[in-house]
């Protein structure tokens, strides 16, 4: 079965520099990979998706993911933080090959805290 | 706009009650699931609906029943046989087997207390 992992429950970084949220996969076929972002009290919200086309994919608000098989990873990043920006994000992958109805199986999630 | 309806965004439950969430989309998608959050854990599936009158178990669906009499429509109750029913509920589509995988669609959450 496909699953994710993301390393780190937290992660601060300060205003204006970097942000690396780390996720690796495990799956079975050539997955299918996604990034959500989820504010307060609200429900997540797309940021970017892997389809097997770019291996480096941009998405709103400034972030972009770079697929890497040799490393079964797609780490988020922007290179620089703006306060905005903080929120829990969500790395995904789905079970199967790429259909519309297939389940997604989410990581445990990255809580981005932003220092000023 | 388009987009998925979660109502109502604040639910009290006393013990021993079944209390009914509601989900509606007009995305014209065929696939609906709905996520249960606790923090630390992430989301957990608890049903999930892939074309109308048909839904599946998830990891976490004892104390859960769903129903998908219509394509917009996905409610969730949840049952006095949940124990631990305090949680944030999450409702989601997406298009559909035919169609390329580009993801869900959430709404804006239920937040469940049991008082």
């Amino acid at each position: 079965a496909q699953s994710v992992t993301q390393l780190g429950s937290h992660v601060s970084v300060s205003e204006g520099a970097l942000v690396l949220l780390r996720c690796n996969y495990s799956s079975s076929v050539p997955p299918y990979l996604f990034w959500y972002v989820q504010y307060p009290n609200q429900g997540l919200q797309l940021l970017l998706k892997y389809t097997s086309a770019a291996t480096l994919v941009k998405g709103i608000n400034g972030f972009e993911a770079e697929f890497k098989k040799s490393e079964t990873s797609f780490h988020l990043t922007k290179p620089s933080a703006h306060m905005s920006d903080a929120a829990e994000y969500f790395c995904a992958v789905s079970e199967g090959k790429g259909f519309g109805n297939e389940k997604l199986t989410f990581g445990t999630g990255t809580r981005l805290t932003i220092i000023p | 706009d388009g987009g998925i309806t979660q109502s109502p965004k604040y639910l009290f439950r006393k013990e021993g009650q079944n209390v009914t969430l509601s989900c509606e989309q007009n995305l014209n998608h065929d696939a609906m699931y709905w996520y249960r959050q606790d923090p630390g854990q992430g989301l957990r599936l608890i049903y999930y609906s892939q074309i109308v009158n048909d839904f599946q178990k998830g990891d976490i669906a004892e104390g859960y029943s769903v129903s998908r009499e219509k394509k917009e429509s996905f409610p969730l109750t949840v049952t006095s046989a949940q124990k631990n029913p305090t949680a944030f509920y999450l409702c989601a589509s997406s298009i559909g087997r035919r169609q390329t995988n580009y993801g869900y669609t959430f709404g804006s959450g239920t937040r469940l207390t049991v008082v």
